[in-house]
């Protein structure tokens, strides 16, 4: 079946980096997601990644894709107070209307 | 400015009245859809659509229509809302099947 999992918890220090782990279940899809939700705001593509690719930087961004293992990780460099946010992981599947499967979202909050 | 907008930001209405949500956005995009935020179930699909007239069942499409007339619009409709229809939901677009999401700021909607 279609499953997306996160931890739903990280805590860190201001500076520190961040990593947020995903797994998802759908070995055919081909575009994998980070979204950010601030309270009260909608959701802000933070960056994604094609299945044929392994890793891409994006400014403070680092995304890294196991295909192997049906693993994602967001790693955010120089975590900033800003930064305090749920981030989702999120696939999409094409057989399926194209909808996207987002995990349950993992709370990240920096402490200074 | 691209964006997605929806309206009201904030409704509370009694089980029964019928109400629509609006959904705009103005870049184009094929492929619109709504999802419902509740805490615990995440994000879910309610329904989607791949172009002008052309519209689908989503995972939780029931006590809701939709209609595309317009390639823009993408109005969700409450027939007679019940109070677990209580939630937060998000309009998304892109530019097609898969690609790009792009969400609206969301809905909060209340039914007592």
């Amino acid at each position: 079946g279609e499953d997306v999992e996160q931890s739903l918890f990280l805590s860190v220090r201001e500076g520190d980096s961040s990593v947020i782990n995903c797994t998802y279940t759908d070995s055919s899809s081909t575009y994998l997601y980070w979204y950010k939700q601030e309270p009260g705001a909608g959701l802000q593509l933070l960056t994604y990644i094609f299945s044929n690719m392994d890793m891409k930087q994006d400014q403070r961004l680092t995304v890294l894709l196991n295909k192997k293992d049906k693993h994602l990780s967001l790693r955010i460099a120089d975590t900033q107070t800003g930064d305090s946010a749920i981030y989702f992981c999120a696939e999409t599947l094409y057989n399926q209307g194209g909808k996207l499967i987002f995990g349950q979202g993992t709370e990240l909050s920096v402490k200074p | 400015e691209a964006q997605v907008t929806q309206n009201p930001r904030y409704l509370i209405t009694v089980t029964g009245k019928k109400l629509t949500v609006t959904c705009s956005q103005n870049m184009n995009h094929e492929y619109m859809s709504w999802y419902r935020q509740d805490p615990g179930l995440g994000l879910r699909q309610i329904y989607y659509s791949m172009n002008v007239e052309v519209t689908d069942k989503g995972d939780v499409p029931e006590g809701y229509k939709v209609s595309r007339k317009e390639k823009r619009n993408f109005p969700l409709i409450l027939e007679s809302p019940s109070p677990n229809q209580t939630s937060l939901y998000f309009c998304a677009s892109s530019p097609r099947l898969g690609w790009g999401y792009t969400f609206g700021s969301g809905t909060r909607l209340t039914v007592v």
